[in-house]
């Protein structure tokens, strides 16, 4: 079993749609990232938390540190919110090392 | 700021070659990370600087890599020999600061085709 599981693996809305991606993890972690890859590979960092809940525009990230469990929230979702979305923790104790998801791949249509 | 930079963004190669990717972190950010990603393994880290010293390299797969930081501007990960399971994108990102607080600023990635 991975460290970091993330679900679903795919991921299609329609544009307007809420959309919900979950995160869970079996380890202690000090701190959770959010990332987002876009086709053609550029990684962008979304949300840094170690604890309760992040708001960026349409965005929102929360997490529950007692379930080990975060959820990706992105609200009146766009086409250009297509892209991959990984999790990624910091195990307490390891102070560089991140352990990352394998992705949920989103496509939001017209 | 122009972020982070890395080159070259694609290189194809035969294997044996040596590879050499560059890395330019954001300026006055203290940690820089390489990473790879594979279609099979996801993302990897393979190694970390603090202030330009080599804190955590167990992710380096072999003796045929290595990383060098020689100062807090720039960093580079060599290949050699190349061979085709080397075949991935390899990220580099830095953080402004420590590593347990501070978020991660990634590059576009280089994309290395080992033949």
């Amino acid at each position: 079993k991975n460290e970091v599981e993330q679900s679903p693996q795919n991921l299609t809305a329609q544009e307007g749609e809420f959309i919900t991606i979950n995160c869970s993890y079996s380890v202690g972690i000090s701190a959770l990232h959010w990332l987002q890859q876009h086709p053609g590979g550029g990684i962008v960092s979304l949300f840094m938390l170690s604890s309760g809940k992040k708001k960026h525009g349409r965005l929102i990230a929360t997490i529950n540190i007692q379930e080990k469990h975060s959820s990706l929230h992105i609200t009146a979702s766009h086409p250009r919110d297509s892209a991959v979305y990984i999790c990624a923790v910091r195990s307490t104790g390891t102070a560089s090392k991140l352990t990352f998801g394998t992705g949920t791949r989103l496509q939001v249509t017209l | 700021d122009a972020g982070v930079i890395q080159s070259p963004r694609h290189e194809v190669t035969e294997m044996g070659q040596e590879v050499t990717l560059r890395c330019k972190p954001i300026s006055g950010h203290n940690s820089l990370f390489w990473y790879r990603q594979t279609m099979m393994r996801g993302l990897e880290l393979l190694i970390y600087f603090n202030n330009n010293v080599p804190i955590d390299d167990s992710g380096m797969p072999e003796d045929r890599f290595s990383a060098k930081m020689p100062n807090a501007s720039f960093s580079t990960l060599k290949i050699q020999p190349s061979e085709p399971r080397d075949s991935a994108v390899y990220f580099c990102a830095s953080t402004p600061r420590d590593i347990n607080t501070g978020e991660l600023f990634f590059g576009e990635g280089s994309r290395l085709t080992v033949l």
